[in-house]
């Protein structure tokens, strides 16, 4: 069965520092792995997206993310936080040839960005 | 712009009622889903559409929750005999090769 463990429900970062939000996670067959953003009251926006090929994938706002295989993770980063960056971010994984394309989430984690 | 579109955006029931809730997917998109996301978890998988097909349902969905997608485009959920547990947004989703999923803006249920 697939399973996503995101580390840290809270993460609290300065203005202008990196961004580091980990993710991993669980499945017996290659994986999609997707990194959505949700503001309060708002769905889910998806910031990017690993199918295949390139290990590390750029999104929307200037985040990206690196998978790697061997440790089973998908870590999103972005070099430098601004206020706006301030959400909830959801990891997710899809087994798309066995599961019709369903997302299996992990608990989320908030961001929060200090002036 | 033409996204998945949802309705009502808020829904206040008292217990034992039953609510409707209906989601427009982006046009052409054949694969339409289901979530329900209760405060401070992730969302979690309800069920899924290919077309007009019904093909999988997670345990979650109790006998009194069903759903349709009579013609292959919008798709109504609808809870029966609404229980406090029920409270959540609900969220839909479509795509076209259930690779990415577009999400609605979902609808808030409150069961008083």
């Amino acid at each position: 069965a697939q399973s996503v463990t995101q580390l840290g429900s809270h993460v609290s970062v300065s203005e202008g520092a990196l961004v580091l939000l980990r993710c991993n996670y669980s499945s017996s067959v290659p994986p999609y792995l997707f990194w959505y953003v949700q503001y309060p009251n708002q769905g889910l926006q998806l910031l990017l997206k690993y199918t295949t090929g390139a290990t590390l994938v750029k999104g929307i706002n200037g985040f990206e993310a690196e998978f790697k295989k061997s440790e089973t993770s998908f870590h999103l980063t972005k070099p430098s936080a601004h206020m706006s960056d301030a959400a909830e971010y959801f990891c997710a994984v899809s087994e798309y040839y066995n599961q019709g394309g369903k997302l299996i989430f992990g608990q989320g984690t908030e961001l929060s960005v200090k002036p | 712009d033409t996204g998945v579109s949802q309705d009502p955006r808020h829904k206040i029931t008292k217990r034992g009622q039953n609510v409707t809730f209906r989601c427009d997917p982006i046009s052409e998109h054949n694969r339409l889903y289901w979530y329900r996301q209760t405060l401070g978890q992730g969302p979690e998988f309800l069920t899924y559409f290919q077309n007009e097909a019904q093909l999988e349902k997670s345990r979650l969905l109790s006998d009194r929750f069903s759903a349709e997608r009579p013609k292959g485009s919008f798709s109504t959920l609808e809870i029966q005999r609404t229980e406090q547990g029920d409270s959540a947004m609900y969220l839909c989703a479509s795509s076209s090769r259930g690779i990415e999923a577009f999400f609605g803006q979902g609808t808030r249920l409150t069961v008083v």
